[in-house]
């Protein structure tokens, strides 16, 4: 049981570059997330979906975009990548939406450095 | 709206002595509440969570959290720290409400074990 994959591990883009993170759960999660991490900050909530075929934005959403696929999966893209954008970003997964009482479950992360 | 305050960016312990880790939350409706473990380089696991049952929440490791409604804090603690415990700590809240089960995190807490 895989859980949550997130593809790639780690990237380096030019400014200006675009990517597209990925992310894949196998639990048959209802409700998926993206957070960025930087030092002294703890994570924050880029974009989320609540349900197949929904999507908000979170605290952190400019210079980012998001699809979700279809249930298993959630990517998040990067259109024109700056400095600012160099963290490690997680995507994570629970159950339902609705499910507060739930945790969420983690990918091992994605560190990108735009240089 | 929800907020998690953290009020120690790092904690330092000796080897075998008592861990406490601070945790104050906001939010305006009872909430659901987690600690989160992240080791150096990993992804995020869970520790412990409360759900509104039982306001002393056991989990693994030897770290349990006791829920204070009127002090509004979620502290974590364990009787006795271990070298493997060194990692850094997010405590985390939950919207009970359908459609507002965000997850929001505190800025972390760095633990530091002394041989």
């Amino acid at each position: 049981n895989a859980g949550v994959t997130q593809t790639p591990k780690f990237q380096v883009l030019k400014t200006g570059q675009s990517m597209t993170l990925q992310c894949a759960q196998d639990m048959n999660h209802n409700s998926m997330y993206w957070y960025r991490q930087d030092p002294g900050m703890g994570l924050r909530l880029i974009y989320y979906s609540a349900s197949e075929g929904t999507t908000d934005k979170g605290e952190v959403p400019n210079g980012y975009n998001v699809s979700r696929l279809n249930k298993r999966e959630f990517s998040l893209r990067l259109e024109s990548a700056a400095p600012s954008q160099t963290s490690v970003y997680f995507c994570a997964s629970r159950p339902r939406q609705g499910a507060a009482d739930t945790e969420a479950f983690f990918g091992q992360g994605t560190r990108l450095t735009v240089v | 709206a929800q907020s998690v305050t953290q009020l120690d960016s790092h904690v330092s312990v000796s080897e075998g002595t008592p861990v406490l880790l601070r945790c104050n939350y906001s939010s305006s409706y009872s909430p659901s509440l987690f600690w989160y473990v992240q080791h150096p380089n990993k992804g995020l696991q869970l520790l412990l969570k409360y759900t509104s049952a039982a306001t002393l929440v056991k989990g693994i490791n030897g770290f349990e959290a006791e829920f204070k409604k009127s002090e509004t804090s979620f502290h974590l603690t364990k009787p006795s720290a271990h070298m493997s415990d060194a990692a850094e700590y997010f405590c985390v809240v939950s919207g009970q409400n359908f459609g507002n089960e965000k997850l929001t995190f505190g800025t972390g807490t760095r633990l530091t074990i002394i041989p």
